[in-house]
């Protein structure tokens, strides 16, 4: 069974950091490409961030370009989402999301959500 | 950017009706466009990719149908479990951007 468990979420003041973790189980982690995904409260998905299996490809949104940095560690299982100068308008539900293995940015598998709040 | 566009916003319908939720791209995706659904409290379940075709798993009475810019998620015979809010994504062109939203409510 695939299993998507976001971490390191939590309440920051604007300008700070913080550092996301996934960890994932249950399929062959260093095979398919990873995404973070958000949600800010009652509003929609917005796509934030995306790594290649080898790490290869990375893209991010313009949203959080130069501000966020996606990484994997594939011994591990696990993905990573390094948040530096928060904004209030980061503030969301960050999901962890599996690729469908096409590589095309369908996302056939997600993680429960970490919050992250950022607000002074 | 690409914008993604969903109508209605919300849908209020019985249970056995049968639906559907439009959505329009601002320029051509081919067929790159995938369907979620959100229940509240929960992360979204993939429904639909490649316009049409049914993930794993998904009840059959859900359907996707449209190329370029115009497409529709059916569902031919709503049950309890459908009442959530469905997503549609564009997968064409960088940035992958999603629909709004739409609420499929309880009449």
């Amino acid at each position: 069974e695939v299993q998507l468990v976001e971490s390191g979420g939590g309440l920051v003041q604007p300008g700070r950091s913080l550092r996301l973790s996934c960890a994932a189980s249950g399929f062959t982690f260093d095979d398919y490409a990873m995404h973070w995904v958000r949600q800010a409260p009652g509003k929609g998905l917005e796509w934030v961030s995306g790594i290649r299996s080898n790490s290869g490809r990375i893209a991010y949104a313009d949203s959080v370009k130069g501000r966020f940095s996606i990484s994997r560690d594939n011994a591990k299982n696990s993905l990573y989402l390094q948040m530096n100068s928060l904004r209030t308008e980061d503030t969301a539900l960050y999901y962890c999301a599996k690729d469908d293995g096409s590589g095309s940015y369908v996302f056939d598998y997600w993680g429960q959500g970490t919050l992250v709040t950022v607000s002074s | 950017d690409i914008q993604m566009t969903q109508s209605p916003s919300t849908l209020s319908a019985s249970v056995g009706d049968k639906v559907t939720i439009t959505c329009r791209a601002s320029q051509s995706i081919s067929s790159w466009l995938a369907w979620y659904q959100q229940k509240p409290g929960k992360a979204p379940k993939l429904l639909i990719y490649k316009a049409s075709s049914l993930e794993s798993g998904v009840p059959s009475r859900f359907s996707g149908s449209g190329s370029g810019t115009e497409f529709t998620l059916t569902i031919s015979s709503l049950q309890p479990d459908d009442f959530a809010t469905y997503y549609c994504q564009q997968y064409d062109t960088y940035p992958y951007t999603f629909g709004q939203g739409t609420k499929l409510e309880i009449k």
